[in-house]
């Protein structure tokens, strides 16, 4: 079965320094990956996603994700982390479970972020 | 376009009440789904259309819930008796062409059951 999982349900990071969220998948075919943030009283964001093509992944606001197939990993990065990134972060797969197509999402981690 | 809207922002109800929460997808997508967020079990597809038409309905906890699509600019997701256990944040989500593109959440609505 297909699944997402996202180490670290809290990860904590210093303004400026590096940022990074953690999303393992299982899937038996090529995935779609995702990932979106999520602000305080909000909806979920697209930050960016993988369908085809270059393994590394830029999305909005400085973030970028790798695509390793060999080791099933999405993990998102930030060089530096700036205060207005505290918000939770979500990992998901696009997976076709139980006769149909649909996103499976991770736990989410939420990323606090100090001065 | 003006992104996935709903309504209400915010609901208060007392248990046992009917609740119906509102969603205008996004025009030209073909897609629509329907989550649930709660601190205990994060967040849960309970049903998705494509066309207007329910296609996986698997996530809907039981029959006191119900969804319906009667056109492509509207969907509407009901809770009657509603319980204190329904509390929760609903989002509807909007995408195009395919269930596993990516997906346009609207602000969604948090319901309180008293």
């Amino acid at each position: 079965a297909q699944s997402v999982t996202q180490l670290g349900s809290h990860v904590s990071v210093s303004e400026g320094a590096l940022v990074l969220l953690r999303c393992n998948y299982s899937s038996s075919v090529p995935p779609y990956l995702f990932w979106y943030v999520q602000y305080p009283n909000q909806g979920l964001q697209l930050l960016l996603k993988y369908t085809t093509g270059a393994t590394l992944v830029k999305g909005i606001n400085g973030f970028e994700a790798e695509f390793k197939k060999s080791e099933t990993s999405f993990h998102l990065t930030k060089p530096s982390a700036h205060m207005s990134d505290a918000a939770e972060y979500f990992c998901a797969v696009s997976a076709f479970m139980d006769s149909s197509y649909k996103l499976i999402f991770g736990s989410g981690t939420r990323l606090l972020v100090r001065p | 376009d003006a992104g996935v809207i709903q309504s209400p922002r915010h609901e208060v109800t007392e248990m046992g009440q009917e609740v119906t929460l509102r969603c205008k997808p996004i025009s030209g997508h073909d897609y629509l789904f329907w989550y649930r967020q709660t601190m205990m079990r994060g967040l849960e597809l309970l049903i998705y259309f494509n066309n207007n038409v329910p296609i996986d309905d698997s996530g809907m906890p039981e029959d006191r819930f119900s969804a319906k699509m009667p056109n492509a600019s509207f969907s509407t997701l009901k809770i009657q008796p509603s319980e204190p256990r329904d509390s929760a944040v609903y989002f509807c989500a909007s995408s195009q062409g395919h269930p596993g593109n990516e997906q346009f959440f609207g602000p969604g609505t948090r319901l309180t059951v008293l």
